[in-house]
């Protein structure tokens, strides 16, 4: 099936700093979201993006999806923006296997006050 | 709101005691799935249906039932629950397959 890699796996940063968190997947795909999992455990979606550039306030995300990866970007962090970050793909073709996401094993990020 | 709403929150249980965990949307999507969450694993598909009568195996699917009588409902059934089920449980639903998924607020079981 198709691998997500998200890299970096953790990163700590002082409030007010810029991120960027990166999903690498292995095969062509015609889904991919990005996640946000707070400290209660929920999952967010924050963007739908299989392909082209999206901004939503200080997130945006880029996805490439000729090069099979995707980006996510953090501006003036917060420490409100704490937890993991997921990247999830639906591939393109499931070669008979399960339908739905494959997820990435995320990234955890710690923004300090 | 349009949400997806799973139940319980939590849930503690014993082995062997056979549950339910309901699973509910209000988008009027076709497609369900049941995914758990593991330390180190991450998130993986147990279950999906793709409408009502049809669901289908997931990469995880030992050990569970699920069962789509109607669109909005897609429950995942542990009939005899073991240990190595305790996780954290979202149900997701979406227009299609690869549509976007929106999660419910999952639920934390612990079997013992």
């Amino acid at each position: 099936g198709i691998q997500v890699e998200q890299s970096p796996p953790d990163l700590i940063l002082q409030e007010g700093a810029n991120s960027t968190l990166r999903c690498n997947f292995s095969d062509s795909v015609n889904n991919l979201q990005w996640f946000h999992q707070n400290p209660w455990g929920q999952l967010i979606n924050l963007f739908y993006i299989p392909s082209g550039t999206k901004q939503n306030g200080r997130l945006s995300a880029t996805t490439v999806a000729t090069e099979r990866y995707s980006l996510l970007y953090i501006s003036s962090s917060q420490t409100t923006d704490s937890g993991v970050y997921f990247c999830a793909v639906g591939a393109l073709y499931s070669g008979g296997g399960a339908d739905g996401l494959t997820f990435g094993k995320g990234t955890h990020l710690i923004i300090q006050p | 709101e349009a949400q997806v709403t799973q139940n319980p929150r939590y849930l503690i249980t014993v082995t062997g005691k056979k549950l339910t965990v309901t699973c509910s949307q209000n988008m009027n999507h076709e497609y369900m799935s049941w995914y758990r969450q593991d330390p180190g694993l991450g998130l993986r598909q147990i279950y999906y249906s793709m409408n009502v009568e049809v669901t289908d195996k997931g990469d995880v699917p030992e050990g569970y039932k699920v069962s789509r009588k109607e669109k909005r409902n897609f429950p995942l059934i542990l009939e005899s629950p073991s240990p190595n089920q305790t996780s954290l449980y979202f149900c997701a639903s979406s227009f299609g397959g690869n549509t976007e998924a929106f999660f419910g607020q999952g639920t934390r079981l612990t079997v013992v």
